[in-house]
């Protein structure tokens, strides 16, 4: 079946360093792929998101490419920051009205 | 923008007692919602999608009997916890899809604490 798999956090960075969060997706078809951001004490939000291979997703200095060959979809960051600080979810959703299955999540936290 | 309600955003309650959660879309017309389940750090596991007017489809392991979906118009779906049981507290997330925008819009949770 669909899955997600995302690297383990939690994961602590000092103000303005570069910020990767691997992630890759095992699907059958072509999915969209997207990455969620959870602030504390919130809900969940699309971070980002790319419907297609070579895609690139962008919002708020995040990217993330949509690499077909290598089944990925890395979320990075040049300078984080510390409002940055929160729980980043890589997710997949194999048609328009199909669930989204969610990798485990990984914690970030940014310190000054 | 788009808005998704959830309510109680928080609930305590003895075991054995039903406990039930609202999903509410605010300002779009959502077909289907979904439930979701996320225990301390892990990830989200999807209980159930939603339609409306139909019955809910629950997947493999969740108990419909125990957790009642209900999704009688395009802005609610309720969530019911039937007889709750301690191993039943968790945070529950619902989305709604809205068709035009192509997207999920997620609540904001509701962390259920079973005594």
């Amino acid at each position: 079946g669909n899955s997600v798999t995302q690297m383990e956090g939690p994961v602590t960075l000092s103000e303005e360093a570069f910020l990767t969060i691997n992630c890759t997706y095992t699907a059958t078809g072509y999915p969209s792929l997207f990455w969620y951001v959870q602030y504390p004490g919130e809900g969940l939000q699309l971070l980002l998101k790319a419907t297609k291979a070579d895609d690139k997703g962008s919002n708020k200095g995040f990217e993330a490419t949509y690499r077909k060959e290598t089944t990925s979809f890395h979320l990075e960051k040049g300078s984080v920051q510390v409002s940055d600080s929160a729980v980043y979810f890589c997710a997949l959703r194999e048609t328009s009205y199909d669930k989204v299955i969610f990798g485990p999540g990984t914690s970030l936290s940014v310190i000054p | 923008g788009a808005v998704v309600s959830q309510h109680p955003s928080r609930v305590i309650c003895k075991s054995g007692t039903s406990v039930k959660i609202e999903c509410r879309s605010l300002d779009f017309q959502a077909t289907t919602m979904f439930w979701y389940r996320q225990f301390p750090k892990q990830s989200l596991m999807l209980m159930a999608t939603s339609n409306e007017g139909s019955k809910a489809t629950y997947e493999q392991g969740v108990e419909k009997d125990k957790f009642l979906i209900n999704h009688a118009s395009l802005t609610l779906s309720t969530l019911t916890v039937t007889s709750a049981h301690p191993e039943d507290s968790s945070f529950y997330i619902c989305s709604a899809h809205h068709r035009g925008l192509e997207k999920l819009f997620f609540g904001s949770g509701t962390q259920l604490s079973v005594l």
